[in-house]
């Protein structure tokens, strides 16, 4: 089975610190991916990769940025947290090939306050 | 901007009954589209994807997809209280990323 594993599942950060939210994959995927996901928004992408040190800016990239130095590895950064970024985030990762499934880590869930 | 649009609900639904989940999208060139299932507090999980007009079976489930109008959905035959969860159509675009619809609360009752 695909792990994507989510070090971090409940923070709670003050306005103005720097927050790394942590993802591993452990298929050997291309592609990750960092949504954020708030009640009657559904889920929206913040950045994704396709390869080691490649990032894209998905729907909503203001406020984060990413690294992805090793393959399996996806960091969500968030450079001064702001009470507006307070959600639920989901990492997600998959093969390359067109129309493959996308796996869902199990999510982490942040607090600004 | 790329839109994938579904009735939030609360759907009800008796046990035992059929639901059906509707999902509709904005981009005509769109070819992989997927249902996801995600209860209170857990990450999504993949129910169906579906590639072809026309159906798709796994099971209670169905996915029908229409390209013409531009439609997705899902039918869940035999209803069960478990299946109680939202339900999340996405649609694929380029680069392989999802582009999620706000999901559909789904209520089966005993």
């Amino acid at each position: 089975d695909v792990k994507v594993t989510q070090s971090s599942r409940y923070l709670v950060k003050r306005t103005g610190e720097k927050v790394f939210l942590e993802c591993v994959q452990d298929m050997d995927h291309e592609n990750m991916f960092w949504y954020r996901q708030d009640p009657g928004l559904g889920l929206r992408l913040i950045y994704f990769s396709y390869d080691v040190k490649m990032k894209e800016k998905g729907d909503i990239p203001e406020g984060y940025s990413v690294s992805r130095e090793k393959k399996e590895r996806f960091s969500l950064i968030l450079e001064s947290a702001s009470t507006n970024q307070t959600s639920m985030y989901l990492c997600a990762s998959s093969l390359y090939r067109v129309g493959n499934t996308i796996y869902f880590g199990e999510g982490s869930w942040l607090t600004v306050v | 901007q790329k839109e994938v649009e579904q009735n939030s609900g609360p759907l009800s639904v008796p046990e035992g009954a059929i639901a059906s989940l509707n999902c509709t999208y904005s981009d005509r060139g769109s070819q992989s589209f997927f249902w996801y299932r995600q209860y209170s507090g857990k990450s999504p999980e993949l129910i169906m994807s579906i590639y072809s007009n026309g159906d798709k079976e796994d099971g209670r489930f169905t996915a029908q997809l229409n390209k013409a109008s531009q439609y997705v959905s899902l039918l869940i035959r035999d209803s069960q209280p478990s299946d109680s969860a939202t339900y999340l159509c996405a649609v694929m675009e380029y680069g392989n990323k999802l582009v999620f619809g706000a999901g559909t609360i789904l209520r089966v009752k005993s």
